[in-house]
């Protein structure tokens, strides 16, 4: 299976400033994903990161709050725009590695708080 | 409507003994995949167990089990022989057809008790 990283693992944000998150793989993988975590909620997606190509938003999630960059097979960034106390939630990019497995692979997640 | 639903928020169960989450799912495609994932206290999602639609057996991973039941729409994870380490939170999960985005369910928190 995939190894994923994500950094930052944590941070507090002030708010009316962005933060950007990366997620390294260690191997390529076919697609990739990026879902939010609110405070005792469950997890739901933000979008599917496209390599070299605009990302897929999901309903609720747009690109000028949560751009997405995706310029290899390996690498994905998000970024959270203009915080406020209501991003304050675990972010978490995922990997598939190849359709033929179907198991996305998580990473640790990062934990932002916006004060 | 919700795609993922499972019903148990909390459960409480002994060190060595068994528990079973349940989980049941709606979907009209005929090609889907239901996940089991944990969540420990430190945030990480780990991947325990997979269930393809088309399957014929139910699936097995170590101490985990999952009780396949396709007319029912249930995938219930069952959890063998519990440990102190395996108090976290449990999430269901599907994606549809060639649709490789996942579904996730609200969760369930078990805490194995010494």
């Amino acid at each position: 299976s995939a190894v994923i990283s994500q950094k930052p693992s944590r941070d507090i944000c002030q708010r009316g400033t962005s933060l950007t998150i990366q997620c390294q793989v260690d191997s390529q993988v076919t697609m990739m994903f990026w879902y939010r975590q609110q405070p005792g909620q469950s997890l739901t997606l933000i979008a599917t990161a496209n390599q070299g190509s605009e990302a897929t938003y999901e309903s609720g999630f747009v690109i000028d709050k949560f751009p997405i960059s995706r310029p290899n097979l390996t690498f994905s960034t998000l970024t959270v725009s203009n915080m406020s106390p209501e991003d304050s939630s675990i972010y978490l990019c995922s990997a598939l590695q190849s359709p033929s497995t179907d198991t996305q692979y998580f990473g640790p997640g990062t934990r932002l708080t916006v004060l | 409507a919700q795609k993922i639903t499972q019903t148990q928020p909390g459960m409480f169960v002994q060190e060595k003994e068994a528990v079973t989450l349940d989980c049941t799912y709606d979907t009209s495609d005929p090609s889907y995949g239901l996940f089991w994932y944990k969540q420990p206290s430190s945030g990480e999602m780990i991947f325990l167990i997979y269930q393809g639609s088309y399957d014929q057996q139910n699936a097995t991973e170590g101490r985990y089990s999952l009780n396949f039941q396709k007319a029912r729409k249930s995938a219930n994870l069952v959890i063998s022989a519990s440990q102190l380490g395996d108090s976290a939170m449990y999430f269901c999960a599907m994606r549809e057809g060639h649709d490789y985005k996942l579904s996730f369910g609200a969760g369930t928190t078990v805490t194995v008790r010494a």
